[in-house]
């Protein structure tokens, strides 16, 4: 089964700054996908970037972008002159083979004005 | 287009009684999936359809059941519900259950209270 990682509970970065979330995963399949998703308090998710496997150009979208890390399964988001509008809850996700969406625990991200 | 949609947004129900909540995907989105999102268990899968047919099914229950209607709208029902069901239930859809490639959208959620 694939697991999704997320060690960090919690971070604070300040408004315009630059924020890394990590996140792991393990899997035994050689296509699959990954996602950020956003959780702010309406509780509404929302798709913030997606990778795919077999791609080894890191995707970005406007401030955000991840380093997609194969080898070493790792899957973090960079979130470039943070915003205020970016404080949520984020969340790793892997699809794999099953479709369903795994997963991880997620980072709550608080931008300080 | 308009996004998914789910109803109601917000329930409340006793320990013992049923439930049913209803999903609309994105127009022209054939695949719905039904996730639970507690603070202890966190995002859970529990059902796909595809074309009225279940494909893919999470560890939970029987008590947790769901059908997907021929214009791809779906409901999940969950009967003798208890007090560890109360949850943010959450939809998604995507245009196709074809592989891996399809992104999914999810909807507002319901929010779920059993006392």
């Amino acid at each position: 089964a694939q697991t999704v990682t997320q060690s960090q509970p919690e971070m604070s970065v300040q408004e315009a700054e630059t924020v890394t979330l990590s996140c792991t995963y393990d899997t035994s399949e050689s296509n699959y996908y990954l996602f950020w998703y956003k959780q702010p308090p309406s509780r509404q998710m929302i798709l913030v970037i997606r990778q795919e496997a077999y791609k080894q150009q890191n995707a970005t979208e406007n401030r955000f972008s991840v380093n997609f890390q194969k080898a070493a399964k790792s899957f973090s988001l960079k979130i470039s002159d943070s915003q205020l509008g970016d404080t949520a809850m984020y969340f790793c996700a892997y699809s794999g083979s099953a479709r369903q969406l795994t997963f991880g625990s997620g980072t709550q991200l608080t931008v300080l004005p | 287009k308009a996004g998914v949609t789910q109803t109601p947004r917000y329930l409340i129900k006793t320990r013992g009684q049923q439930v049913t909540l209803s999903c609309s995907p994105i127009s022209g989105h054939r695949s719905v999936s039904w996730y639970q999102q507690t603070p202890g268990q966190g995002l859970q899968f529990l059902f796909e359809y595809f074309s009225e047919t279940q494909r893919n099914k999470g560890n939970f229950p029987g008590r947790f059941s769901g059908r997907q209607f021929s214009n791809s709208r779906s409901e999940m029902n969950v009967s003798t519900l208890e007090l560890g069901d109360s949850a943010l239930y959450l939809c998604a859809s995507s245009l196709s259950a074809s592989g891996t490639k399809e992104t999914q959208y999810f909807g507002p959620g319901t929010r779920l209270l059993v006392l």
